[in-house]
């Protein structure tokens, strides 16, 4: 079956930079969601999509913004690197219409390693 | 405010004995929780997920319970197996969609 897919797996920026991370969701699913993991850390959420608008928002930094496009893909866009923005940044999908919140079960692509030196 | 606990962090248990990892929520308004596994540095595989309206879930040698009264849920994993060493974490979805996690449970089954 089909999953959800990530690129780059491992992106190696300097401070300053700019780096886009890509989402693409597994087939039919109408959310995608982001999620940031630092080091040692869980899993924090940053932001989501539904039918390619902006449905919830987490403790997403401005330096940041991301969008979803008409073939459901999804972009992070990570403006101005810092050191602590390193981390491993999950992106995950969902189907809601598959049975509202209750049923609502999200899964996650491999992740992206960011590493801001 | 709605947060996750894992307790313990960390687990070490002999091959074959059965695995019991904790995972409580604040806030009994849950609609789902999910169990994730991680390896190191990789991705989180969805294990199971239990419907607030279900009291427990079933998958192979994994069962997972859930109580929203106590705000408890708990993953049975039956005759661990070294590959069953990973972190584990639990995910509740409470009124919006985003999840919010626990800190995992590192296990450690030894041969």
């Amino acid at each position: 079956a089909a999953g959800v897919i990530q690129s780059p797996r491992h992106l190696i920026k300097e401070k300053r930079e700019t780096a886009t991370l890509k989402c693409y969701p597994i087939p039919r699913h109408d959310t995608v969601y982001w999620y940031q993991q630092g080091p040692g850390q869980d899993p924090q959420f940053l932001i989501s999509f539904y039918e390619k608008m902006q449905s919830d928002k987490g403790s997403i930094p401005d330096r940041f913004s991301a969008q979803q496009f008409s073939d459901y893909h999804s972009e992070l866009n990570m403006s101005s690197l810092e050191l602590g923005d390193s981390a491993l940044y999950f992106c995950a999908s969902s189907s809601r219409l598959a049975g509202g919140l209750e049923r609502n079960e999200q899964f996650f692509g491999p992740g992206t390693r960011l590493t801001v030196l | 405010k709605q947060e996750v606990t894992q307790i313990p962090a960390a687990l070490s248990v002999p091959e074959g004995e059965n695995l019991v990892l904790n995972c409580s929520f604040t806030d009994s308004a849950i609609y789902n929780l999910q169990w994730f596994r991680q390896d190191p540095g990789k991705g989180l595989t969805s294990l199971l997920l239990i419907q607030s309206s279900q009291r427990e879930q079933t998958s192979g040698r994994l069962n997972a319970s859930l109580d929203k009264s106590s705000g408890r849920s708990t993953l049975y994993i039956a005759a661990s197996q070294p590959g069953d060493s990973a972190t584990y974490l639990c995910a509740a979805l409470f009124s919006d969609y985003k999840l919010s996690f626990g800190a995992g449970t590192t296990v450690t089954v030894r041969a």
